[in-house]
């Protein structure tokens, strides 16, 4: 099956600064989606970009479908951005999620 | 628009019992999957139902089921629990009708505690 790899897996930033978290995927794929996990364990839609550049706010996001990632940046950063962020792609035919490990953000005040 | 709704949001059992979970998607989606977070394993897919059928299935034990009513809410059974089911439940609705495209919107999902 088809493998999402994210990188960092833990990240802390001083409030204010800016971050860029990536997710690589092995193969072909028609959905792919950025989600923030709250700390209530709710996964809170950010972004569906399976090719393009899109931005809501301080976050905006981009996948390169040729080459496999995709990216999401995060500027002026806040505590309120603390949690773990998950990409999720949908291979070709298929309709699971498949999620990477995640990346843990802390952002200190 | 209300989001995905689950029941219960917390659930405490013990071993050898049985739970039932339930999801009821966003209004006009047709399609629920199930997902399992542990923190050993990530998130696992479970299952997806679509008009009453299931579509796709993950590879859990035959411990793990589901259905899906004719209103598109769908429920989890998972029977003769184990120490290792304890795990969030996440349940994501989406249109159904383009699986492969469709994004997909999740509950806040239900805690269970296996003792």
């Amino acid at each position: 099956g088809i493998q999402v790899e994210q990188s960092p897996p833990d990240l802390i930033l001083q409030e204010g600064a800016n971050s860029t978290l990536r997710c690589n995927f092995s193969d072909s794929v028609n959905n792919l989606q950025w989600f923030h996990q709250n700390p209530w364990g709710q996964l809170i839609n950010l972004f569906y970009i399976p090719s393009g550049t899109k931005q809501n706010g301080r976050l905006s996001a981009t996948t390169v479908a040729t080459e496999r990632y995709s990216l999401l940046y995060i500027s002026s950063s806040q505590t309120t951005d603390s949690g773990v962020y998950f990409c999720a792609v949908v291979e070709t035919s298929g309709s699971r999620l498949t999620f990477g490990e995640g990346t843990q953000l802390t952002v200190n005040p | 628009k209300a989001g995905v709704t689950q029941t219960p949001r917390y659930l405490i059992k013990t071993r050898g019992q049985q739970v039932t979970l339930s999801c009821s998607p966003i209004s006009g989606h047709r399609s629920v999957s199930w997902y399992q977070q542990t923190p050993g394993q990530g998130l696992q897919f479970l299952f997806e139902y679509f008009s009453e059928t299931q579509r796709n299935k993950g590879n859990f034990p035959g411990r793990f089921s589901g259905r899906q009513f004719s209103n598109s809410r769908s429920e989890m059974n998972v029977s003769t629990l184990e120490l290792g089911d304890s795990a969030l439940y996440l349940c994501a609705s989406s249109r159904g009708w383009t699986p492969d495209r469709d994004e997909q919107y999740f509950g806040p999902g239900t805690r269970l505690t296996v003792t």
